[in-house]
């Protein structure tokens, strides 16, 4: 069961270059959104979808779009790269937008913006 | 608005102690709490909840939290530590959209637990 699936594990960038960090989960779930981790400030949400066809903007969107053409793909595009987007990425996926429902979490990407 | 406060960065404890990793927490109603942990090089996962119900909440690797309204705490603990229980550990709370029922995650910031042998 593979559950959520990143890639790539690793990326480097020049200032201005674009790229897509791909997503995928196996578990049919509706709810995913893309995380940044930067030391000592947790993870915040950059966008999110709650099915295909429907995203939304997190805490911190500038400078990234999503799109949800299928339920398992959520791809995170960086349109113009920036040293403040170096960072670890994260996808999650859940089973609903529930208070309540656990999110499951991929292995992450992280990114250096040169 | 909902806030997640973790007041250590690093906690450091011998193998076989007892292990307590704090959180509190800002809400308003009812605190949907996660606690999730991060292996080096690895995505988060998923360790215990709390939704309602009873206080000490058990978890997944022998962890529990312990749920305290009037102290608006949410600590994590081990009653003996392993070494292989080193890693950056989260608390979280479950965000409400627009009032309703569909939920997002806040993070605290992490505490790094590292048991020494």
């Amino acid at each position: 069961n593979a559950g959520v699936t990143q890639t790539p594990k690793f990326q480097v960038l020049k200032t201005g270059q674009s790229m897509t960090l791909q997503c995928a989960q196996d578990m049919n779930h509706e709810y995913m959104s893309w995380y940044r981790q930067d030391p000592g400030m947790g993870l915040r949400l950059i966008h999110y979808s709650v099915g295909a066809g429907i995203t939304d903007q997190g805490e911190v969107p500038n400078g990234y779009n999503v799109s949800r053409s299928t339920t398992e793909d959520f791809p995170l595009r960086l349109l113009s790269a920036a040293p403040s987007q170096t960072s670890v990425y994260f996808c999650a996926s859940s089973r609903d937008r529930g208070l309540s429902t656990e999110a499951f979490f991929g292995q992450g990407t992280r990114l250096t913006v040169v | 608005a909902q806030s997640v406060a973790q007041p250590e960065d690093q906690v450091n404890v011998a193998e076989g102690n007892p292990l307590t990793v704090k959180c509190t927490y800002s809400v308003s109603g009812n605190p949907y709490l996660f606690w999730y942990v991060q292996y080096p090089n690895r995505g988060l996962q998923f360790l215990l909840k709390y939704i309602t119900g009873d206080n000490l909440v058990k978890g997944s690797y022998g962890f529990e939290a312990e749920f305290n309204k009037s102290q608006t705490s949410f600590h994590l603990k081990k009653p003996s530590a392993l070494v292989s229980d080193s890693a950056l550990y989260f608390c979280a709370v479950s965000r409400p959209f627009y009032g309703g029922s569909q939920g997002n995650l806040i993070f605290g910031k992490g505490t790094k637990l590292s048991v020494k042998p």
